[in-house]
């Protein structure tokens, strides 16, 4: 079956402009989650949504960043006024539960100018 | 709080030879334990895990791990190098208490491959 979908795959943008970033997690998961990878932190853990639980947001690094998650589906990560530093890879991951093994898509660059 | 040291950032190994990743972390109470592999452009897929049970874990392509509690440790390893296992590697971790779906990851080891 389909995995992890994300889009777009590539994203260029300027200093100060907001972005979008989409995700599809496998039919019938439960659990979503976002990551960032960059060169210089590493896999950071960003947001988790379970369900119609309240998400843990306690890795999103600052106001400039928030996620909602409609429907029990699909996701969107949104960063407001883009920053040089918010430049890395965004990985989404589903898993049927919270606790379960988690799958991850093949990631959005984000590139800040 | 939990971390996970992954010693040597790229680790090269000839075809046929032993594959050695090495993982340790640092948390109050054992951890649940994870290796994934990533491949360019590509998301991160789940090597094995160890949560409760045998030390010795068996994963796809290979690849096993074993839980030393006593060293901390979760290392990778897989007998026989063979050229598509040329990826980056991450070992994780999350709480085997509350809040245990949220992944800490290392810093990624790349292993090169070489004919």
């Amino acid at each position: 079956g389909a995995g992890v979908s994300q889009s777009p795959s590539n994203k260029v943008t300027e200093k100060g402009k907001d972005v979008e970033l989409r995700c599809d997690p496998i039919s019938g998961h439960t659990a979503l989650y976002w990551y960032r990878q960059s060169l210089g932190q590493g896999l950071e853990f960003l947001i988790y949504f379970q369900g119609n639980s309240a998400p843990d947001k306690s890795g999103l690094p600052s106001d400039r960043f928030s996620a909602e998650r409609t429907g029990g589906s699909v996701s969107t990560l949104t960063i407001q006024r883009t920053q040089q530093e918010d430049s890395a890879v965004y990985l989404c991951a589903s898993s049927l539960w919270g606790v379960d093994i988690q799958y991850f898509g093949a990631g959005t660059r984000l590139s800040v100018l | 709080a939990q971390s996970v040291t992954q010693l040597g950032s790229h680790v090269s190994v000839s075809e046929g030879a032993l594959v050695l990743l090495r993982c340790n972390y640092s948390s109050s109470v054992p951890p649940y334990l994870f290796w994934y592999v990533q491949y360019p452009n590509q998301g991160l897929q789940l090597l094995l895990k160890y949560t409760t049970g045998a030390t010795l874990v068996k994963g796809i392509n290979g690849f096993e791990a074993e839980f030393k509690k006593s060293e901390t440790s979760f290392h990778l390893t897989k007998p026989s190098a063979h050229m598509s296992d040329a990826a980056e590697y991450f070992c994780a971790v999350t709480p085997s208490g509350g809040s245990n779906y949220k992944l800490t990851f290392g810093k990624g080891t790349l292993l090169t491959v070489n004919p």
